[in-house]
């Protein structure tokens, strides 16, 4: 089965930029979205179509995503974007939604 | 608004059997695919199950294939989750949620607020 790979922590200080990877074989040719879930809450979409943004998540957020590796991006991180963060594609060869592990990012 | 509300969870043996609802509110229910993801206590996301807007497509993951049963309820803006043979590693808070944008490139754009499922002796 399709398997994405997220690093499982990134620090990044206030004001700064946080890139938060998800890798997978020939993701460039799938369809990524990123959610972000804060401690005792529901996810929430924040990315989708891989640099997409629903209404109402700040223009901070941005995603990417060629090859083997997507990517979130948060310009000027605050202090309220510390949060887990998923990907997640659709696998065709095992007809399943994917999730990547999670990266927990921490504003320092 | 958009509100999904789940309700059934608690406290099962292993063996056992617990079905989850979701009453939907504030859209179409009829118009849109439906999805059950769980998460075991610290651990990340999972997908179990997702059916189509008209029943037509139901996908599961291997994880529950054969144990669990999704099936919804336009009439009553309802979706359901039976889940047979519980399991310890069936433990997780279930959440509710509306596929956007097709199957096979989707993506979840409303969750609920979840229910949790524990299963032991």
């Amino acid at each position: 089965s399709y398997v994405l790979t997220q690093p499982p922590s990134v620090s990044v200080a206030p004001g700064k930029t946080a890139r938060i990877t998800c890798g997978g074989n020939n993701i460039g040719s799938k369809s990524v979205h990123w959610y972000q879930q804060k401690p005792g809450q529901a996810p929430v979409l924040v990315i989708y179509y891989d640099s997409d943004r629903p209404s109402g998540i700040p223009e901070r957020f941005s995603g990417s995503n060629s090859g083997n590796t997507a990517t979130l991006t948060i310009s000027r991180v605050e202090a309220g974007d510390e949060a887990d963060y998923y990907c997640q594609v659709w696998d065709s060869s095992s007809d399943s939604w994917v999730f990547g592990g999670g990266t927990k990012l921490t504003v320092l | 608004e958009v509100q999904l509300v789940e309700s059934g969870g608690g406290l099962v043996k292993p063996g056992g059997s617990l079905r989850l609802s979701c009453a939907a509110s504030g859209f179409t229910f009829s118009s849109y695919s439906m999805n059950w993801v769980r998460q075991a206590p610290g651990k990340g996301l999972e997908w179990v199950s997702s059916i189509s807007s008209s029943s037509s497509y139901i996908y599961y993951a291997d994880s529950v294939k054969g144990r669990f049963t999704i099936s919804r309820d336009n009439a009553k803006n309802s979706l359901y989750l039976q889940m047979n043979s519980l399991r310890a590693e069936d433990t997780a808070v279930y959440y509710c949620a509306r596929g956007k944008g097709g199957q096979t490139s989707g993506y979840i754009d409303y969750w609920g607020q979840g229910t949790l499922v524990t299963v032991s002796s």
